[in-house]
């Protein structure tokens, strides 16, 4: 079946402007994770939803980040006023549920700000 | 901080040697899982352990846990090539749902 699915696989944007990434969970996976990997790290969380529960947005670094998960399916982050140091690769991953939390993960977006 | 800290961060072998790499963590858990990143792009899932699990396998893999040093190590017998990647291990920080990975061993394995 389908994977989790990203997109753009790249992005390349200028500082200040606004970025959305798209991520496509596989279907009938309620948990929906996003995370950060800046170059050569580990992986950053930044966000989790789990069916219409509310967010834990606890991992977010700033209130330019945001994120939502519409009918419980797709997932889009915003990244608003883009600056240098949000450059990563931005990772998707979705699971079953929060308690069986066995990872599947996209092939991520790539964000260069210049 | 991480929850997860592996060691070595690089690790370089012959192609038909072992090669282990550790996981050190700092709050109770539910599970530990390892993962395999190829090319900085999406991990794939290798293997879980529960916190009432002290070893599993899965083919070449060999994953132990010990909760009392909050320590596990992960094992690939008879390495190959194709196993050259980035290994993650990843905690349930305080038994949460929060998935805390950290920073990863970076694994050559010459042919």
């Amino acid at each position: 079946g389908a994977g989790v699915s990203q997109s753009p696989s790249n992005k390349v944007t200028e500082k200040g402007k606004d970025v959305e990434l798209r991520c496509d969970p596989i279907s009938g996976h309620t948990a929906l994770y996003w995370y950060r990997q800046s170059l050569g790290q580990g992986l950053e969380f930044l966000i989790y939803f789990q069916g219409n529960s509310a967010p834990d947005k606890s991992g977010l670094p700033s209130d330019r980040f945001s994120a939502e998960r519409t009918g419980g399916s797709v997932s889009t982050l915003t990244i608003q006023r883009t600056q240098q140091e949000d450059s990563a690769v931005y990772l998707c991953a979705s699971s079953l549920s929060l308690a069986k939390n066995i990872q599947y993960f996209g092939a991520g977006t790539r964000l260069s700000v210049l | 901080s991480q929850q997860g800290e592996e060691d070595p961060q690089a690790l370089s072998i012959q192609e038909g040697e072992n090669a282990t790499m550790n996981c050190s963590y700092k709050t109770s858990i539910n599970n530990l899982q390892w993962y395999r990143q190829n090319s900085g792009r999406g991990l794939v899932h290798l293997i879980l352990i529960r916190s009432n699990e002290r070893e599993k396998h899965s083919g070449r893999l060999r994953v132990t846990l010990d909760t009392s040093k909050k320590s596990s190590s992960l094992l690939i017998t008879a390495s190959r090539a194709a196993d050259t990647a980035s290994y993650f291990c990843a905690t349930d920080a305080d038994g949460g749902f929060k998935t805390i990975f950290g920073a990863g061993t970076r694994l050559f394995v010459k042919a």
